[in-house]
């Protein structure tokens, strides 16, 4: 079993609709995850990162978390064609401080 | 306010030639970590360091090898290079090692 799994994708939206992208991992000692966005040739860059139980919004994009189903999820509303990238989710390993990454599932929005 | 900086951004070397990657934080954080990571996949951690001394290590061989100087900044070292070390390093720094973590634009390294 992958510490991380996220489908690779890629998934594909319309314009304006809700892309919906899943992640699950296996360390139950992981307290914090974080989602970022990856470019074609690019650096990742922070979305955004959630520690509690439930949703947490910023702008167009919630993250929810069950840790008791060791799930992560990222929705992005009203998507935007600027939106298509790789989506990588990241639990963060508190023992060593090391983000472990999932190979990041890509998004693509159609107009 | 700067953001993570890399040198260089692009290198090419040759197998068995070494190579040295440079990374210096975003002022005020004082952790450095590093990745590595291949084409379709996700990256994959190499070392992290706090206040100068190694708080992580990944499952990379010993050919690998970092440090972090009083200044904060950071190199990573790999000596013997193969093929299969081609691949986008990435260094991220946060305040601490268990904090958020900013990636720099990386260094790609193709190996001949």
């Amino acid at each position: 079993q992958k510490e991380v799994e996220q489908n690779s994708g890629p998934l594909s939206v319309p314009e304006g609709a809700i892309a919906s992208l899943n992640c699950t991992y296996s360390d139950r000692g992981s307290q914090s995850f974080f989602w970022y966005r990856q470019y074609s040739g690019k650096s990742p860059e922070l979305i955004m990162f959630i520690y509690s139980n439930g949703d947490k919004e910023d702008g167009r994009f919630t993250a929810q978390l069950n840790k008791a189903s060791q799930y992560v999820s990222l929705l992005i509303r009203d998507s935007q064609p600027s939106d298509s990238a790789t989506y990588l989710c990241a639990p963060h390993s508190g023992n060593t401080g090391k983000l472990i990454f999932g190979q990041g599932t890509t998004l693509q929005v159609k107009p | 306010d700067a953001g993570v900086t890399q040198s260089p951004t692009h290198l090419i070397k040759t197998r068995g030639q070494h190579v040295t990657l440079r990374c210096s934080p975003i002022s005020g954080h004082k952790s450095v970590s590093w990745y590595q990571q291949v084409l379709g996949q996700g990256p994959q951690f190499i070392f992290q360091y706090y206040e100068k001394e190694e708080r992580g290590r990944g499952n990379f061989p010993d050919r690998f090898s970092a440090r972090q100087f009083p200044n904060y900044s950071s190199e990573l070292n790999v000596n013997a290079l193969l093929l299969g070390d081609s691949a986008l390093y990435l260094c991220a720094s946060s305040l601490a090692g268990e904090g958020t973590q900013y990636f720099g634009p990386g260094t790609r390294l193709l190996v001949l």
